[in-house]
């Protein structure tokens, strides 16, 4: 089974200017969630999608990022200026929707995208 | 969201069994304990769960403490390859919200 996609593996940006990144979860997960985790940190979930309707993005900060899930399959995030505070590994992950019998209330996530902001 | 409390980080021998401590004094009782590692360089694994009664799988055992304020994950026969951040995670029943601490650092010696 393929795993979660997520592309570039590492950008290199100068502040303010814009990066996205770009997720394909697990085919038939219809939950999908974004994480930012700042080096030496747990991960924090940014963003969570179910199909391609928002559920949570209580922190995402929306002055800068944004997160869209158009046909509720992949998805992109996007960071519009960039901060230096921006730099983190940012992580996608998919699961089944909470309820269905296959959904084992696991997350399964990619390898990330390393972006750093100079 | 309840809190989870973990060291900071452990160290264990290969080929030794290694336990994992998780204290969350505040939890519910619709409260799942989860645990996700997180390799080198890799997203988060997810490990183990469990609700009352103690778990095993292929990967590992958890062990819940009757009043459930703490967990144990253990390791039965640790490998070079176990060596990650191991997060201990509180998820509500009805929620699939997860909320990483900064977990413990597990290192294998050879």
């Amino acid at each position: 089974e393929a795993g979660v996609a997520q592309s570039p593996r590492y950008k290199i940006i100068e502040k303010r200017q814009s990066v996205a990144f770009w997720c394909n979860p697990i085919s038939g997960h219809a939950t999908l969630y974004w994480y930012q985790q700042i080096l030496g940190q747990g991960p924090k979930l940014l963003i969570q999608f179910q199909n391609n309707g928002v559920v949570d993005d209580s922190q995402l900060p929306k002055d800068r990022f944004s997160a869209e899930r158009l046909k509720g399959v992949d998805s992109t995030l996007k960071i519009q200026p960039a901060k230096l505070e921006d730099s983190a590994v940012y992580l996608c992950a998919s699961s089944f929707p909470l309820g269905q019998v296959l959904a084992k209330n696991i997350q399964y996530f990619g390898a990330g995208t390393r972006l750093s902001v100079l | 969201d309840a809190k989870t409390t973990q060291p900071n980080s452990m160290e264990s021998n290969e080929e030794e069994p290694v336990h994992l401590p998780c204290n969350h004094s505040t939890i519910s009782g619709t409260d799942y304990i989860h645990w996700y590692r997180q390799l080198p360089s890799q997203g988060p694994e997810y490990v183990i769960h469990g609700l009352t009664s103690n778990v095993n799988n292929r990967m590992a055992s958890l062990a819940i403490a009757e009043d459930r304020k703490s967990s144990t994950l253990i390791l039965h026969r640790a490998t070079l390859r176990d060596a990650a951040v191991y997060y201990c995670i509180l998820r509500r029943q009805g929620a699939q919200k997860l909320v990483f601490g900064q977990g413990t650092r597990l290192t294998i010696n050879p």
